[in-house]
């Protein structure tokens, strides 16, 4: 257990709805990142959060959104969805951001039909 | 821009031999590079990392070496075990709270019986 909670594990959805994914980062831990799996294919990074502030942005869609709150937990809002779209979605979270390993959630396989 | 490579997408190797799982980086800002392990359908799991001050980092059956003027990092793993089956990625990151980690696209290893 790496520490870091996502939720939900499944979601299936239809095209042109939304959805908001879920992440609760280890104890402690200030940053947070968004990646993107599709297809067995690497893992393309789309949005870093620290300590409440974006921090990097990757090849994030502009329909896609996310914020990390107060308590640090981070939420990744996909909007007008796409059947493109349907991929594993991780969370990480490491403590300060550079040079320091990152661990990563159980992921929330997102399927749109 | 791949700005890490891992140009082996497989490699199969007996247990109880040696896997090598090779990785290549362009950016001159890394300085400092991990290893993660990933099982179908589950999040990446921290392996082993390095600090670009070091030349090598071991950590039980696993080491991992740095060559810097050849740009090039590499993960030992002695001996293979059949567990040790998975996908493994490369990544790198730089120094600094808006330093995210950068992906290679992954090398599939098999320990085969």
């Amino acid at each position: 257990d790496s520490g870091v909670t996502q939720t939900p594990k499944h979601l299936i959805t239809a095209t042109g709805q939304r959805v908001t994914l879920r992440c609760s980062p280890r104890s402690g831990d200030l940053s947070v990142y968004w990646y993107q799996q599709s297809l067995d294919q690497g893992l393309q990074f789309l949005i870093q959060y620290y300590n409440g502030e974006e921090r990097a942005k990757g090849n994030i869609l502009e329909r896609f959104s996310a914020q990390q709150f107060p308590d640090l937990h981070s939420e990744l809002n996909l909007s007008s969805l796409e059947l493109g779209d349907s991929a594993l979605y991780f969370c990480a979270s490491s403590p300060r951001g550079g040079n320091t390993e990152a661990f990563f959630g159980q992921g929330t396989r997102l399927t749109v039909v | 821009d791949q700005q890490v490579k891992q140009n082996s997408p497989s490699l199969s190797v007996q247990e109880g031999r040696i896997s090598i799982l090779n990785c290549d980086y362009t950016n001159s800002m890394f300085d400092y590079f991990l290893w993660y392990k990933k099982y179908p359908a589950e999040g990446p799991t921290f392996l082993i990392s390095i600090s670009s001050i070091k030349d090598k980092n071991e950590d039980g059956r696993f080491t991992v070496f740095l060559n810097k003027s050849a740009k090039h990092l590499s993960l030992h793993i002695v001996p293979s075990q059949p567990g040790d089956s998975a996908v493994y990625f490369c990544a790198a990151s730089g120094a600094g709270t808006a330093s995210k980690l950068t992906f290679g696209t992954g090398t599939r290893l098999q320990v085969t019986l």
